[in-house]
């Protein structure tokens, strides 16, 4: 799977948009995307992926560049309960062995 | 709510002893993931499931083995405790049809883990 690099920490005021950056310059054709977010020691709770195309659910919207060497994770309007570790990681999708190698992750506080 | 479940939710014990963890899955799903969190090493998987069958092995101790049963369900078992093996255990379950197209996701749910403290 290839590396990802992501801000160690970020801040964003309630109601605003958080915007989560994530390099992923040595993505490969069949990788894909994912966000992950993990709330103090509760299990990671999975937010959006994609492949190449921007996506859009409930949670977020995922914003991925042409190159598919970078994406942005977007809250739209973050409340506190958004304040979590957010992780973005890169992987084939499915195969016979689809660990997930989690980063060190974008701890991103809310403040109000 | 992810539809894994966790058993027990906190554990704690004594070193020298043995312990087991236990997750269900989602309904349906055919993969189980194994993953520890300690206080200073992060996400760390450890070991994946498939229909029963061992499909791959992360940093899993000697000492550590899983199983998934007929039903799907897991267990992880830890055995000659050390203060060390304290971390938080999470269960992880994915649809997983092996054979797929390596285009299609395959997207993992988490279980809200076992707190393991080793005194």
């Amino acid at each position: 799977d290839a590396k990802t690099t992501q801000p160690t920490s970020m801040d964003c005021a309630e109601g605003r948009a958080a915007n989560l950056p994530c390099n992923h310059s040595t993505i490969s054709g069949n990788e894909y995307v994912y966000w992950y977010r993990q709330i103090h020691s509760q299990g990671p709770q999975y937010i959006i992926h994609g492949l190449k195309n921007n996506e859009t659910n409930e949670m977020a919207s995922l914003i991925i560049t042409e190159d598919r060497k970078s994406s942005t994770l977007i809250l739209p309007h973050a409340t506190l309960r958004d304040t979590a570790v957010y992780y973005c990681i890169v992987r084939v999708g499915r195969s016979s062995a689809s660990k997930i190698i989690f980063g060190s992750g974008t701890r991103l506080s809310i403040r109000p | 709510d992810s539809g894994v479940t966790q058993t027990p939710k906190h554990l704690i014990t004594a070193t020298g002893q043995r312990v087991t963890l236990r997750c269900s899955p989602r309904s349906g799903d055919l993969s189980v993931y194994w993953y520890q969190q300690s206080l200073d090493q992060g996400l760390q998987f450890l070991i994946q499931y498939y229909n029963g069958e061992e499909r791959a092995k992360g940093n899993i101790l000697e000492r550590f083995s899983a199983q998934q049963f007929p039903d799907l369900h897991s267990e992880l078992n830890l055995s000659s405790l050390e203060l060390g093996d304290s971390a938080l255990y999470f269960c992880a379950s994915s649809p997983h049809l092996a054979g797929g197209p390596r285009t299609t996701a395959d997207t993992q749910y988490f279980g809200p883990g076992t707190r393991l403290t080793v005194l």
